[in-house]
Protein backbone atom coordinates (compact mmCIF):
# COMPACT_ATOMS: atom_id res chain seq x y z
CA UNK A 1 0.00 0.00 0.00
CA UNK A 2 0.92 3.58 0.01
CA UNK A 3 3.19 5.09 2.27
CA UNK A 4 4.81 7.97 3.37
CA UNK A 5 8.35 8.52 5.60
CA UNK A 6 9.20 12.01 7.40
CA UNK A 7 12.15 12.40 9.17
CA UNK A 8 11.20 12.60 12.72
CA UNK A 9 11.53 15.62 14.59
CA UNK A 10 12.01 17.83 16.47
CA UNK A 11 13.72 19.82 14.07
CA UNK A 12 15.31 22.97 16.05
CA UNK A 13 16.37 25.82 14.14
CA UNK A 14 17.88 29.32 14.80
CA UNK A 15 16.18 32.33 13.01
CA UNK A 16 17.43 32.63 9.11
CA UNK A 17 18.98 28.99 9.42
CA UNK A 18 18.22 27.12 5.96
CA UNK A 19 15.42 23.89 6.37
CA UNK A 20 15.33 20.75 4.99
CA UNK A 21 12.87 18.16 5.89
CA UNK A 22 12.96 14.96 4.22
CA UNK A 23 10.20 13.45 2.89
CA UNK A 24 10.19 10.05 0.88
CA UNK A 25 7.06 7.91 -0.39
CA UNK A 26 6.16 4.51 -1.92
CA UNK A 27 3.09 4.22 -4.01
CA UNK A 28 1.42 2.14 -6.57
CA UNK A 29 0.39 4.53 -9.27
CA UNK A 30 1.23 8.37 -9.94
CA UNK A 31 0.16 10.46 -6.38
CA UNK A 32 0.21 14.17 -6.12
CA UNK A 33 2.03 15.37 -3.15
CA UNK A 34 1.32 17.53 -0.74
CA UNK A 35 2.70 19.63 2.32
CA UNK A 36 0.40 20.71 5.05
CA UNK A 37 1.56 22.88 8.27
CA UNK A 38 -0.29 22.66 11.20
CA UNK A 39 0.52 25.60 14.14
CA UNK A 40 -0.64 24.54 17.48
CA UNK A 41 -4.14 23.95 17.93
CA UNK A 42 -4.88 23.98 14.78
CA UNK A 43 -6.01 22.22 11.84
CA UNK A 44 -4.21 21.56 8.64
CA UNK A 45 -3.67 24.35 6.38
CA UNK A 46 -1.58 23.35 2.82
CA UNK A 47 1.39 24.71 2.18
CA UNK A 48 1.99 23.56 -1.17
CA UNK A 49 1.84 20.95 -3.52
CA UNK A 50 2.87 19.05 -7.27
CA UNK A 51 1.03 16.62 -8.87
CA UNK A 52 3.71 15.26 -11.53
CA UNK A 53 7.44 14.39 -11.70
CA UNK A 54 9.82 17.02 -11.55
CA UNK A 55 7.13 19.50 -10.33
CA UNK A 56 8.03 22.25 -7.81
CA UNK A 57 5.73 23.13 -5.56
CA UNK A 58 6.45 26.74 -3.48
CA UNK A 59 4.42 28.82 -0.77
CA UNK A 60 5.85 31.54 1.39
CA UNK A 61 9.19 31.03 0.85
CA UNK A 62 8.82 27.06 1.37
CA UNK A 63 9.19 24.71 -1.63
CA UNK A 64 9.79 21.02 -2.98
CA UNK A 65 10.27 19.72 -5.94
CA UNK A 66 8.84 15.71 -6.89
CA UNK A 67 11.75 13.56 -7.07
CA UNK A 68 10.12 10.20 -9.48
CA UNK A 69 13.49 8.97 -9.08
CA UNK A 70 14.39 9.15 -5.34
CA UNK A 71 10.69 9.10 -4.41
CA UNK A 72 11.38 12.33 -2.86
CA UNK A 73 9.37 15.74 -2.17
CA UNK A 74 11.85 17.21 0.44
CA UNK A 75 10.85 20.65 1.88
CA UNK A 76 13.04 23.43 2.09
CA UNK A 77 13.30 26.83 3.21
CA UNK A 78 16.27 28.99 2.59
CA UNK A 79 15.81 31.28 5.90
CA UNK A 80 13.53 30.08 8.74
CA UNK A 81 11.61 32.42 10.99
CA UNK A 82 10.32 31.96 14.51
CA UNK A 83 6.41 32.35 12.92
CA UNK A 84 7.38 29.11 10.94
CA UNK A 85 7.38 27.13 14.12
CA UNK A 86 4.80 24.16 13.78
CA UNK A 87 4.46 20.48 12.58
CA UNK A 88 4.40 19.61 9.04
CA UNK A 89 3.26 16.81 7.24
CA UNK A 90 4.04 15.10 3.78
CA UNK A 91 0.88 13.53 2.47
CA UNK A 92 0.18 12.23 -1.09
CA UNK A 93 -2.87 11.15 -3.07
CA UNK A 94 -3.64 8.62 -5.32
CA UNK A 95 -4.55 9.82 -8.88
CA UNK A 96 -6.93 7.59 -9.05
CA UNK A 97 -8.34 6.71 -6.11
CA UNK A 98 -11.75 8.06 -5.70
CA UNK A 99 -12.18 10.52 -3.72
CA UNK A 100 -8.69 11.95 -2.91
CA UNK A 101 -7.75 9.63 -0.08
CA UNK A 102 -4.89 11.35 1.90
CA UNK A 103 -2.10 9.22 3.18
CA UNK A 104 0.05 11.31 5.54
CA UNK A 105 3.26 10.88 6.98
CA UNK A 106 4.06 10.87 10.66
CA UNK A 107 4.91 15.26 11.00
CA UNK A 108 8.03 16.70 11.69
CA UNK A 109 8.12 19.32 14.51
CA UNK A 110 9.85 22.60 13.48
CA UNK A 111 10.61 24.56 16.70
CA UNK A 112 12.78 28.01 15.08
CA UNK A 113 14.45 30.05 18.05
CA UNK A 114 15.32 33.90 17.78
CA UNK B 1 -12.33 30.58 -0.78
CA UNK B 2 -12.19 26.58 -0.28
CA UNK B 3 -13.35 27.12 3.80
CA UNK B 4 -13.92 24.34 6.24
CA UNK B 5 -15.64 24.96 9.46
CA UNK B 6 -16.07 22.62 12.54
CA UNK B 7 -18.46 23.07 15.26
CA UNK B 8 -17.81 23.28 18.28
CA UNK B 9 -13.76 23.46 18.56
CA UNK B 10 -13.64 22.52 21.62
CA UNK B 11 -15.77 20.54 23.99
CA UNK B 12 -16.00 18.69 27.20
CA UNK B 13 -18.57 16.22 28.49
CA UNK B 14 -18.99 13.61 30.32
CA UNK B 15 -18.65 9.87 30.80
CA UNK B 16 -21.40 8.10 29.09
CA UNK B 17 -22.66 11.00 26.97
CA UNK B 18 -22.98 11.36 22.77
CA UNK B 19 -21.38 14.37 21.80
CA UNK B 20 -21.95 15.31 17.97
CA UNK B 21 -19.50 17.29 15.95
CA UNK B 22 -20.37 19.00 12.67
CA UNK B 23 -18.01 19.60 9.57
CA UNK B 24 -19.42 22.51 7.15
CA UNK B 25 -17.67 23.78 3.82
CA UNK B 26 -18.80 27.17 3.56
CA UNK B 27 -18.08 28.10 -0.01
CA UNK B 28 -17.85 24.93 -1.96
CA UNK B 29 -20.34 21.63 -2.71
CA UNK B 30 -18.15 19.25 -0.54
CA UNK B 31 -18.76 16.11 -2.16
CA UNK B 32 -16.59 13.38 -0.55
CA UNK B 33 -15.91 14.53 3.75
CA UNK B 34 -13.17 12.66 5.41
CA UNK B 35 -12.77 12.83 9.52
CA UNK B 36 -9.40 12.44 11.02
CA UNK B 37 -8.72 11.64 14.92
CA UNK B 38 -5.47 12.66 15.67
CA UNK B 39 -3.16 11.85 19.18
CA UNK B 40 -1.02 14.42 20.72
CA UNK B 41 2.09 14.71 18.76
CA UNK B 42 1.08 12.28 15.98
CA UNK B 43 -0.24 12.36 12.53
CA UNK B 44 -3.79 11.97 11.78
CA UNK B 45 -5.31 8.69 11.47
CA UNK B 46 -8.31 8.68 8.93
CA UNK B 47 -11.51 7.42 10.31
CA UNK B 48 -13.78 7.24 7.85
CA UNK B 49 -14.82 8.64 4.85
CA UNK B 50 -18.47 9.44 3.75
CA UNK B 51 -19.92 10.70 0.36
CA UNK B 52 -22.99 13.08 0.33
CA UNK B 53 -25.96 10.76 0.72
CA UNK B 54 -24.33 7.26 0.85
CA UNK B 55 -22.98 5.51 3.76
CA UNK B 56 -19.75 6.12 5.39
CA UNK B 57 -16.60 4.06 4.72
CA UNK B 58 -15.47 3.22 7.69
CA UNK B 59 -11.45 2.45 8.10
CA UNK B 60 -10.28 -0.97 9.72
CA UNK B 61 -10.55 -0.53 13.47
CA UNK B 62 -13.32 2.01 14.04
CA UNK B 63 -16.22 1.42 15.18
CA UNK B 64 -18.78 2.35 13.35
CA UNK B 65 -21.51 2.12 16.25
CA UNK B 66 -19.39 4.09 18.22
CA UNK B 67 -18.30 7.23 15.60
CA UNK B 68 -21.69 7.87 13.64
CA UNK B 69 -21.11 10.15 10.81
CA UNK B 70 -23.59 11.79 8.50
CA UNK B 71 -23.48 13.59 5.60
CA UNK B 72 -26.33 14.19 4.35
CA UNK B 73 -25.84 17.96 2.22
CA UNK B 74 -23.24 18.98 -0.34
CA UNK B 75 -22.00 21.49 2.37
CA UNK B 76 -22.80 19.38 5.69
CA UNK B 77 -21.18 16.63 7.83
CA UNK B 78 -21.25 15.00 11.15
CA UNK B 79 -19.46 12.78 13.20
CA UNK B 80 -21.37 11.97 16.46
CA UNK B 81 -19.37 10.07 19.15
CA UNK B 82 -21.56 7.82 21.55
CA UNK B 83 -21.63 6.95 24.90
CA UNK B 84 -17.89 9.37 24.95
CA UNK B 85 -15.37 7.26 27.27
CA UNK B 86 -12.08 9.59 28.29
CA UNK B 87 -10.41 6.83 25.57
CA UNK B 88 -11.93 8.49 23.11
CA UNK B 89 -10.17 12.37 24.07
CA UNK B 90 -8.77 13.39 21.18
CA UNK B 91 -8.01 16.28 18.27
CA UNK B 92 -11.27 15.25 15.75
CA UNK B 93 -10.16 17.16 12.00
CA UNK B 94 -12.83 17.12 8.94
CA UNK B 95 -11.66 17.93 5.63
CA UNK B 96 -13.55 18.27 2.61
CA UNK B 97 -13.07 17.65 -1.16
CA UNK B 98 -15.26 18.90 -3.97
CA UNK B 99 -15.81 17.46 -7.54
CA UNK B 100 -13.48 20.26 -8.84
CA UNK B 101 -10.51 20.41 -6.46
CA UNK B 102 -8.78 17.76 -7.84
CA UNK B 103 -7.10 15.31 -5.54
CA UNK B 104 -6.94 18.38 -2.92
CA UNK B 105 -8.87 18.22 0.74
CA UNK B 106 -9.77 21.22 2.69
CA UNK B 107 -9.30 20.93 6.00
CA UNK B 108 -11.22 21.90 8.82
CA UNK B 109 -9.70 23.64 12.46
CA UNK B 110 -10.33 20.65 14.59
CA UNK B 111 -12.45 19.91 17.62
CA UNK B 112 -11.07 19.02 20.78
CA UNK B 113 -12.67 16.57 22.77
CA UNK B 114 -11.91 16.04 26.40
CA UNK B 115 -14.07 13.27 27.97
CA UNK B 116 -14.18 13.50 31.79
Amino acid sequence: GDSVTQMEGPVTLSEEAFLTINCTYTATGYPSLFWYVQYPGEGLQLLLKATKADDKGSNKGFEATYRKETTSFHLEKGSVQVSDSAVYFCALSESNNAGNMLTFGGGTRLMVKP
Amino acid sequence: GAVVSQHPSWVICKSGTSVKIECRSLDFQATTMFWYRQFPKQSLMLMATSNEGSKATYEQGVEKDKFLINHASLTLSTLTVTSAHPEDSSFYICSASGSSSYNEQFFGPGTRLTVL
